[in-house]
């Protein structure tokens, strides 16, 4: 079975860009995770989803970055315009439940270097 | 606040060797505890989780019990192998937020 796919895998862009970071989640899932890694600041939660509506926004940084799921199987995290400080890898995950606490099965994330 | 505080690596441990990797949280209401693993180049996988206090959870020889009395919910394995080098999370949701330790970084030597 095909878990959580995103692409690209390595994103390299210069600051002031449009960053555009894809999501398929697991076929049948009803949550959608987005989450950002850096070594300042570990894993942080951005946003997440339920039944392709955001349930949660808090975690997004800034007005910069913005998420969409305009159906079950397709999630996009936009960042416009980019910055050297976004640079991290960004993970989505997915879950069967509504509840956070249902098991979540991630991507394999995306590297993205704002130069 | 809500927080999850984890051992500082990197951990460096030969085989067969006894594992503890320690993690201590602050959190509102009741929350449930999970162990994540990262291996290199891959997203976190859930290794185990515990929703109660006393509960122990467990997967692969690994346990952690989820202790409120001292607010600790510790990773343990009797005998680790070379391929449990990896990155070990320490995570708990309370409500909905989801809060992450930063994670220790386990190297097991033949």
């Amino acid at each position: 079975d095909a878990g959580v796919i995103q692409s690209p895998r390595h994103e390299v862009t210069e600051m002031g860009q449009e960053v555009t970071l894809r999501c398929k989640p697991i076929s049948g899932h009803n949550s959608l995770f987005w989450y950002r890694q850096t070594m300042m600041r570990g894993l942080e939660l951005l946003i997440y989803f339920n039944n392709n509506v955001p349930i949660d926004d808090s975690g997004m940084p800034e007005d910069r970055f913005s998420a969409k799921m305009p159906n079950a199987s397709f999630s996009t995290l936009k960042i416009q315009p980019s910055e050297p400080r976004d640079s991290a890898v960004y993970f989505c995950a997915s879950s069967l439940g509504t509840s956070v606490r249902d098991t979540q099965y991630f991507g394999p994330g995306t590297r993205l270097t704002v130069l | 606040g809500n927080s999850v505080t984890q051992m500082e690596g990197p951990v460096t441990l030969s085989e067969e060797a006894f594992l503890t990797i320690n993690c201590t949280y602050t959190a509102t209401g009741y929350p449930s505890l999970f162990w994540y693993v990262q291996y290199p180049g891959e997203g976190l996988q859930l290794l185990l989780k515990a929703t109660k206090a006393d509960d122990k959870g467990s997967n692969k020889g690994f346990e952690a019990t989820y202790r409120k009395e001292t607010t600790s919910f510790h990773l343990e394995k009797g005998s680790v192998q070379v391929s449990d080098s990896a990155v070990y999370f320490c995570a708990l949701i309370t409500g909905n937020q989801f809060y992450f330790g930063t994670g220790t970084s386990l190297t097991v030597i033949p």
